[in-house]
């Protein structure tokens, strides 16, 4: 079973600042099954990228994702104060189908 | 547009069950797996399994074998996750999510909470 983490468990950045946000796996994932989650307090999650680096439908541009292999990581460019949130990754496999997220990345206002 | 409404909050006491239903609009129901995740207070997301709406079949996390079950009703667009022997562990929100081509959980309920207690 592959395992996901993400680091750092807390980012603390100020509104314009570059935020990136690092999930590694414990065995190559494949890129096409590679996604990454916005969460804000009570809210059901969002999906921002799929494919490890496309973005979800009306995701603003300022989301980018990256990586291969079993280090991806999600960058966002100038922080908004909407971006304040809980991120995570997650991977799928397909033979048995089942989904592994990471325990995700608090990015807060510093 | 995609919505997934669930049903509201329960209360449950220990070694009861609850099921939970999540009813699909603005799309072909029995085109996408619906996926249930759940997440206790200040924890992740945990995935419980999937179905597909078009054949019912199932499949499950490994933690919850033999105690959750998955349906559907195609008539109405509506899927359900029942979680039997409950405890106080499984406090949690439930989501159901719409399982994309790309590997991915495209859009998702309100959710709803489930406490468990005594």
């Amino acid at each position: 079973e592959i395992v996901l983490t993400q680091s750092p468990g807390t980012l603390s950045l100020s509104p314009g600042e570059r935020a990136t946000l690092s999930c590694r796996a414990s065995q190559s994932v494949s890129s096409s099954y590679l996604a990454w989650y916005q969460q804000k307090p009570g809210q059901a999650p969002r999906l921002l990228i799929y494919g490890a680096s496309s973005r979800a439908t009306g995701i603003p541009d300022r989301f980018s994702g990256s990586g291969s292999g079993t280090d991806f990581t999600l960058t966002i460019s100038r922080l908004e104060p909407e971006d304040f949130a809980v991120y995570y990754c997650q991977q799928y496999g397909s033979s048995p189908p089942i989904f592994t997220f990471g325990p995700g990345t608090k990015v807060d206002i510093k | 547009q995609v919505q997934l409404v669930q049903s509201g909050a329960e209360v449950k006491k220990p070694g009861a069950s609850v099921k939970v239903s999540c009813k699909a609009s603005g799309y072909t129901f029995t085109s996408y797996d619906i996926n249930w995740v759940r997440q206790a207070t200040g924890q992740g997301l945990e995935w419980m399994g999937w179905m597909n709406p078009n054949s019912g079949n199932t499949g499950y996390a490994q933690k919850f074998q033999g105690r959750v079950t998955m349906t559907r009703n195609t008539s109405i667009s509506t899927a359900y996750m029942e979680l039997s022997s409950l405890r106080s562990e499984d406090t949690a929100v439930y989501y159901c999510a719409r399982g994309s081509s790309y590997g991915d959980l495209d859009y998702w309920g309100q959710g709803t909470l489930v406490t468990v207690s005594s």
